[in-house]
Parts: C-alpha cells; sequence; structure tokens
C-alpha cells in the first residue's frame, strides 16, 4: 500500500529531551515536507526538501532540524524540545514539487506533548 | 505572501441537507491550486476537492463541489446529502507553486447531526 508513515504516533516527552520523529514513504516520491498543526492556527510548513541531500526552511523551522540522506526518510529533529512544541506533526510527499499538480499524501500524524 | 481565511470556526447541519463552507483567499500569483482537505477525528488528513484556477469549470467529485470566483478570490465547499460520516474539521488551502507549500486556512468543525 502507498503510504507515508511516521512514528511515534503519540509522544510525550521533557524539556530539553532530544527526539526524532521519523517519516517514511514507499512511493518514490522526491518532495516532501513537515507541517505543524495547531489549534486555531491550522497547519503551517515546518521544512521541505526537493529530493536527496536538498533541504530548506519554512514558515516555522525554529527549534528543528531536518535531513534526507535517502529518498524514501525524512526525519524531524528536535534538538533541544520545548512546551511550545507540543503540536500534531504530519508529514507528507508528493511525485515533485510544483503547481498543485501533485497532491500531497500525509501521514497519519504525530501527537507530541513536551512537558 | 498568500493567506488562507477561513472566518467560521464551526458549523452543524441536519443529516441529509446541504451545507457550504467558505473560504477566501489571497495571492499575487495568476496561477495557482485550491484545495479542501477534510480531517476526521482520525486526524488523517484526507483530500476532498481540488481546483485550477486557470479553469473556469467547478470541480466536483460526488457529493462535494465548489464555488469557485476567481475576481472574488473565494473557493466555498458544498457538501450536498450530508451524511454522518461527513462530521470532521475541514481545511481551506492554497498552493502557488513556491516548493509545494499548501497555505492552510484554520479551518471549520463540521458536525453532522442524525
Amino acid at each position: 500500500e502507498a503510504q507515508v508513515t511516521q512514528n511515534p504516533r503519540y509522544l510525550i516527552t521533557v524539556t530539553g529531551k532530544k527526539l526524532t520523529v521519523t517519516c517514511s514513504q514507499n512511493m518514490n516520491h522526491e518532495y516532501m515536507s513537515w507541517y505543524r498543526q495547531d489549534p486555531g492556527l491550522g497547519l503551517r510548513q515546518i521544512y521541505y526538501s526537493m529530493n536527496v541531500e536538498v533541504t530548506d526552511k519554512g514558515d516555522v523551522p525554529e527549534g528543528y532540524k531536518v535531513s534526507r540522506k535517502e529518498k524514501r526518510n525524512f526525519p524531524l529533529i528536535l534538538e533541544s524540545p520545548s512546551p511550545n512544541q507540543t503540536s500534531l506533526y504530519f508529514c507528507a510527499s508528493s511525485l515533485w514539487a510544483s503547481t498543485g499538480a501533485n497532491v500531497l499524501t500525509f501521514g497519519a500524524g504525530s501527537r507530541l506533548t513536551v512537558l | 505572501a498568500q493567506t488562507v481565511t477561513q472566518s467560521q470556526p464551526e458549523m452543524s447541519v441536519q443529516e441529509a441537507e446541504t451545507v457550504t463552507l467558505s473560504c477566501t483567499y489571497d495571492t499575487s500569483e495568476s496561477n495557482y491550486y485550491l484545495f479542501w482537505y477534510k480531517q476526521p477525528p482520525s486526524r488523517q488528513m484526507i483530500l476532498v476537492i481540488r481546483q485550477e484556477a486557470y479553469k473556469q469549470q467547478n470541480a466536483t467529485e460526488n457529493r462535494f463541489s465548489v464555488n469557485f470566483q476567481k475576481a472574488a478570490k473565494s473557493f466555498s465547499l458544498k457538501i450536498s446529502d450530508s451524511q454522518l460520516g461527513d462530521t470532521a474539521m475541514y481545511f481551506c488551502a492554497l498552493d502557488t507553486g513556491a516548493n509545494s507549500k499548501l497555505t492552510f486556512g484554520k479551518g471549520i468543525t463540521l458536525s453532522v447531526r442524525p
């Protein structure tokens, strides 16, 4: 089944404890992206990647890192999580980056709570 | 910069009736795509419908249709014959081609009453 897989789906952690949210897609998509969803704010883009070894900042990149060493994987790294990073996170991918011609496929979401 | 505005935080509709969800947007681009996504309690983001700005004909997908008014920058979603399974949060989104980034509205919570 074609899908985007995120792990963990739920995580409670404490301030300052590094964590990684993994994202993997099995569709050979070139483009991958991370969004966070907060009440009253909709979804906002954190980082995106056009292809292997090519990443760039989205609208809210502060406090996050990403890497794209393999085409299928695009992990989101929180080096020192803070409570304001408590959110619902989505990974998404598409065949390539272009004007809406490729619909994004979203993962199931990862609910992160930072105490 | 582009913006998407969904001014209604929540709506309710009786099963089998029709409901319209509003969305306005702003962009200086001439070519772009507009989307409606559904997020049920499972939190999965599900594409409902997509509209290409250069197409004048409104998109339809079964019970879902849009009213796309390019000059007014309005993109509303009409759900006909509402079903209990339509209960969800609905997001309007805009893609202007800037690295496939979707700009989302705040969302609207739709409740379908039996």
